[in-house]
């Protein structure tokens, strides 16, 4: 079956570093979004994207935030500087069309910053 | 603004006895409502869709129902391996044709004992 895939499982960092997750999403979606938890909280939307473009972010998703799709297969999420409390669960998800708008996650990267 | 409330936030129950978990939602326009299941340390996972007042989804152990202003999701007869918690989430419409972002609620964490 199917399935979004996330790298890496877990990602260490020094606060000020910059970090890249990486997500493949399903082959034949066409929307991506990235998620994040952190520990104890709701799961809350970052930014979703479609066409080759953001079509929307949150007031999270500030300018310490990217993301990009480099090839037909790989989606990122770049933190430009970490902080503290960026320390969480990101899930990236994909959804397949407007027809078939439920999206499947991945397993996750859980971002520590120190 | 969009508001997903979960209820209970804990249910212990023992195996084989049946319970609803709930979820209310205050949302301007619903496009969809979405239940997940996540395991401690994973990725929600896709259970049921639900676009409109009436309708029912069925999936082995779990049925889930809409009103126009909530969702149950049954569970009948559960078994140990039903224990995870459990997500709703909605998607708004009128958010734009290429952003089917999900606002999720807390969740309901279920322990079901042998």
């Amino acid at each position: 079956e199917p399935e979004v895939t996330q790298t890496p499982s877990h990602q260490v960092t020094q606060m000020g570093q910059e970090v890249i997750l990486r997500c493949v999403p399903i082959s034949n979606h066409l929307y991506f979004y990235w998620y994040r938890q952190i520990l104890g909280q709701k799961v809350e939307f970052l930014v979703s994207f479609y066409n080759n473009e953001i079509s929307e972010k949150s007031e999270i998703f500030d300018d310490q935030f990217s993301v990009e799709r480099p090839d037909g297969s790989n989606f990122t999420l770049k933190i430009r500087s970490t902080k503290l409390e960026d320390s969480a669960m990101y899930f990236c998800a994909s959804s397949e069309s407007e027809g078939r708008p439920e999206a499947f996650f991945g397993q996750g990267t859980r971002l520590t910053v120190v | 603004e969009d508001q997903v409330t979960q209820s209970p936030e804990a249910l212990r129950l023992q195996e084989g006895e049946s319970s609803s978990l709930n979820c209310s939602y205050t949302v301007s326009g619903l496009r969809g409502l979405f239940w997940y299941r996540q395991d401690p340390g994973k990725g929600p996972e896709f259970l049921f869709t639900l676009y409109s007042a009436g309708e029912e989804k069925e999936k082995e152990r779990l049925k889930a129902t809409l009103t126009k202003k909530e969702s149950f999701l049954h569970i009948t007869a559960p078994k140990p391996e039903d224990s995870a918690t459990y997500l709703c989430a909605v998607q708004v419409s009128g958010s734009g044709g290429s952003n089917y972002k999900l606002t999720f609620g807390k969740g309901t964490l279920l322990t079901v004992n042998p």
